[in-house]
């Protein structure tokens, strides 16, 4: 099975801080995302990558950078974490852009910013 | 990607079937229909998929209307570890655009 391992399951920042949150997947998927997941507002995509150093913008990009050095890892990035930055984080990925597509998901990371 | 209608939440006896359902009356004839499950506190999980078919796996069935207008999925023999918000999805495949989740069925298993 594909394994989609997020680096922290919980962490606690000060507004400001800068904050990674990396993804990394073991079975080869061309394509990554990143989501946030909060109350009533579902799942909402950030960033997503189909390549290795490409990147494409989501629904609810700002204030948000990613990074894809390497087909396995897609790192996102608060350059300046705020307040209404608290949530749920979930990296996901796919095989390709053919066919059916299904997305396997990462545990999640929650992000508190004080 | 067609919108879903699903009803926010349902009760099942652990041992017997759940049966949750899915409107998706706009579908295309290009689009899938997906589910996929969250428990609490943990990241979705894919659960199957179709086109057109019927079909089963390990975890799931997945029935779709001649008319592909509904479908329901269905766990044969619910237990307490199925509790978790069903998430019904439909969209074209083909692309590596998000999934769009709506609200989904709380589906509770109860003992």
């Amino acid at each position: 099975d594909v394994k989609v391992t997020q680096s922290s399951r919980y962490l606690v920042k000060r507004t400001g801080e800068k904050v990674f949150l990396e993804c990394v997947q073991d079975m080869d998927h061309e394509n990554m995302f990143w989501y946030r997941q909060d109350p009533g507002l579902g799942l909402r995509l950030i960033y997503f990558s189909y390549d290795v150093k490409m990147k494409e913008k989501g629904d609810i990009p700002e204030g948000y950078s990613v990074s894809r050095e390497k087909k396995e890892r897609f790192s996102l990035i608060l350059e300046s974490a705020s307040t209404n930055q608290t949530s749920m984080y979930l990296c996901a990925s796919s095989l390709s852009a053919s066919g059916a597509n299904v997305l396997t998901f990462g545990a999640g990371s929650r992000l508190t910013v004080l | 990607d067609a919108k879903t209608t699903q009803p926010p939440s349902m009760d099942c006896a652990e041992g017997r079937a759940a049966n949750l359902p899915c409107n998706h009356s706009t579908i295309s004839g290009n689009e899938y229909v997906y589910w996929y499950r969250q428990i609490h506190s943990q990241g979705p999980q894919y659960i199957i998929h179709g086109l057109k078919n019927n079909e089963t796996n390990e975890m799931a069935s997945l029935i779709i209307t001649e008319d592909r207008k509904s479908s329901t999925l269905i766990l044969p023999h619910a237990t307490l570890r199925d509790t978790a918000v069903y998430y019904c999805i439909v969209r074209v495949g083909g692309s590596a655009r998000q999934l769009t989740f709506g609200s989904g069925t709380q589906l509770t298993v109860l003992p």
